[in-house]
């Protein structure tokens, strides 16, 4: 089976930083995703890590670390909009992902 | 590009008739669909994965004869939920994956169906 633990909850300032922690077991892992999703819409693609280390992208950036079962994404310069909940998921290769419940984030002014 | 369409959006049905969601790829061909449904405040629990022109594969616990996915092109997948009663209640979502010249194993999340059964 497979375990993929989030933070429920977090909350940050604007123009602030939040890192959004992510661990995972499982076998056949080939990648982790990561997805923003504000309430009542579908997920929006973030983030996909196969290798080690930090990707970086605008105002996000996910790392991965296979041997440690750990991913991060962190978000710089927050805005309002960035409220919402972020999910992190597993790739295997049976070929489909599996989500962890995902972390609500409140960004205040 | 890359999108992905759900009809209905939302769906109030009472219980024990049936309901069925589309799911279109609009501008690429997807070879794989995933149906995933979505509790308030928790995340998606993949129900099955169905490929273009074989048999859906369901996930552990999910009832095959209650969900009913049909892949029948290239960009369309079906889910039907039959004989809905209230506990079927749910925010459905589907996804699709791109058969080339996509990020890879990026899927593609069509905007979800809400479904109410009375």
């Amino acid at each position: 089976g497979q375990n993929i633990d989030q933070p429920t909850e977090m909350t940050a300032t604007e123009g602030a930083i939040v890192q959004i922690n992510c661990t995972y077991q499982t076998s056949g892992f080939n990648g982790l995703f990561w997805y923003q999703q504000h309430a009542g819409e579908a997920p929006t693609f973030l983030s996909y890590n196969v290798l080690d280390g930090l990707e970086e992208k605008g105002r996000f950036s996910s790392f991965l670390s296979r041997s440690k079962g750990y991913s991060y994404l962190l978000l710089k310069e927050l805005q309002m909009k960035d409220s919402a909940s972020y999910l992190c998921a597993v790739y295997t290769n049976a070929g489909k992902s599996t989500f962890g419940d995902g972390t609500t984030l409140t960004v205040k002014p | 590009g890359a999108v992905v369409s759900q009809h209905p959006s939302r769906v109030i049905c009472k219980s024990g008739t049936s309901v069925k969601i589309e799911c279109r790829s609009l501008d690429f061909q997807a070879t794989t669909m995933f149906w995933y449904r979505q509790f308030p405040k928790k995340s998606l629990m993949l129900m099955a994965t169905s490929n273009e022109g074989s048999k859906a594969t369901y996930e552990q616990g999910v009832e095959k004869d209650k969900f009913l996915i049909n892949h029948a092109s290239l960009t369309l997948s079906t889910l039907t939920v039959t004989s809905a009663h209230p506990e079927d209640s749910s925010f459905y979502i589907c996804s699709a994956r791109a058969a080339s010249g996509r990020v890879y194993n990026e899927q593609f999340f069509g905007p979800g169906t809400r479904l109410t059964v009375l």
